[in-house]
């Protein structure tokens, strides 16, 4: 099956410092998302973005198809930002279920 | 529409009972699935519908696992005769088919 691969597993910034985030995956995919897994667990949409740029405040994201990867930039990042974030993809014209990185844990001191 | 809703949100069984979640989708969503979470770890699979029909299963989906969605509304996963590795985050999703997927806020079981 796909491989989704996160990079870096774990980053520290102080508050106000930029970040990059990125998503290597192993095969052509017709979604992907990047989640943010809150305190209490749950995972928060910030991006549905299979391929191009978007952006949604301080954050956001370029998806290369091509090249099979994904970045997601947090800008002036703040304390609330801390936590882990995850990319997910659904292959071409294989199963439909989202498969996930093992993420990366940002925390964001003050 | 207030999102995926899961209950119980957090679910404390001894070692060998039973325990029923329930998963309540996004009215127009007509795909649900399911994964599991373990500390330190990204969501894994486990099974997804559509409507009604269950559509995969993963090999992690033990024969005391079992999932049902019999009217292409909400969903129910059922863990028989629960172990201690059992206990971990059960996550539900839903969503239209190809579009974006929006997860519940999850059931924390603990076997003990």
């Amino acid at each position: 099956g796909i491989q989704v691969e996160q990079s870096p597993p774990d980053l520290i910034l102080q508050e106000g410092a930029n970040s990059t985030l990125r998503c290597n995956f192993s095969d052509s995919v017709n979604n992907l998302q990047w989640f943010h897994q809150n305190p209490w667990g749950q995972l928060i949409n910030l991006f549905y973005i299979p391929s191009g740029t978007k952006q949604n405040g301080r954050l956001s994201a370029t998806t290369v198809a091509t090249e099979r990867y994904s970045l997601l930039y947090i800008s002036s990042s703040q304390t609330t930002d801390s936590g882990v974030y995850f990319c997910a993809v659904i292959t071409q014209g294989g199963s439909e279920k989202l498969v996930f990185g093992k993420g990366t844990k940002l925390t964001v001191n003050p | 529409d207030t999102g995926v809703s899961q209950n119980p949100r957090h679910k404390i069984t001894k070692r060998g009972q039973n325990v029923t979640f329930r998963c309540d989708p996004i009215s127009e969503h007509n795909r649900l699935y399911w994964y599991r979470q373990t500390l330190g770890q990204g969501p894994e699979f486990l099974t997804y519908f559509q409507n009604e029909a269950q559509l995969e299963k993963s090999r992690l989906l033990s024969d005391r696992f079992s999932a049902e969605r019999p009217k292409g509304s909400f969903s129910t996963l059922e863990i028989q005769r629960t172990e201690q590795g059992d206990s971990a985050m059960y996550l539900c999703a839903s969503s239209l088919v190809g579009k974006e997927a929006f997860f519940g806020q999850g059931t924390r079981l603990t076997v003990v």
